[in-house]
């Protein structure tokens, strides 16, 4: 069954300290991969995807991401956060093989502490 | 341009009422999503329509829960009887037509919170 992991339910970090999240999906077969955010109280937003080309994707607010087809992985990275950045973070995939499902992750949240 | 709007933004109700959920997409979209987020179960699917016809449906936890697009711009999720156990946030996402710019890109709502006591 297709799935993603979001292997950290809670991700602590100090302000100005790099952060990883981490997201693995079920399968390698062709896919499109997204990160959102959910700040208190809000909806989703999308923070950035990757749909073809270059494996290193940017997106908004100084965070990056990863595509690994080999690992199945698409990590979201920053190098420095900030208070911010205090928010949920959920991975996305949606399946060539069922273009119009996305599968979310459980998502990570994540804390700065000043 | 306003963004995909819910309404109400909260409910409390007593069990076995009937609630309703409204949702208005971003014009234009020809896509809309419900999605409910707990802290159990996180964001799930439950349905979702494509040029206002349900497409999926496996995510409508049972009977209780009906969901309606009658035209472009209106949807609405409805849950009769409730239960303690659909307190959740209800969220509603709308999406354009797909091109390979903005696939997968889904706008959602500030969502409604619902409490069944």
């Amino acid at each position: 069954a297709q799935s993603v992991t979001q292997l950290d339910s809670q991700v602590p970090v100090f302000e100005e300290a790099p952060v990883e999240l981490r997201c693995n999906y079920s399968s390698s077969v062709s896919v499109y991969l997204f990160w959102y955010v959910q700040y208190p109280n809000q909806g989703l937003q999308l923070l950035l995807k990757y749909l073809s080309g270059s494996t290193l994707v940017k997106g908004i607010n100084g965070f990056e991401a990863e595509f690994n087809k080999s690992q199945t992985s698409f990590h979201l990275r920053k190098p420095s956060v900030h208070i911010s950045d205090t928010a949920e973070y959920f991975c996305a995939v949606i399946w060539y093989s069922s273009a119009s499902k996305i599968i979310f992750g459980s998502g990570t949240r994540l804390s700065i502490r000043p | 341009d306003a963004g995909v709007i819910q309404s109400p933004r909260h409910e409390v109700t007593e069990m076995g009422q009937e609630v309703t959920l409204r949702c208005k997409p971003i014009s234009g979209h020809n896509s809309l999503f419900w999605y409910r987020q707990t802290m159990m179960r996180g964001l799930e699917l439950l349905i979702y329509f494509n040029n206002n016809v349900p497409i999926d449906d496996s995510g409508m936890p049972e009977d209780r829960f009906s969901a309606k697009m009658p035209n472009a711009s209106f949807s609405t999720l409805k849950i009769q009887p409730s239960e303690p156990r659909d307190s959740a946030v209800y969220f509603c996402a709308s999406r354009p037509r797909q091109g390979m710019e903005n696939t997968g890109e889904l706008f959602f709502g500030e969502g409604s919170r619902l409490t069944v006591l």
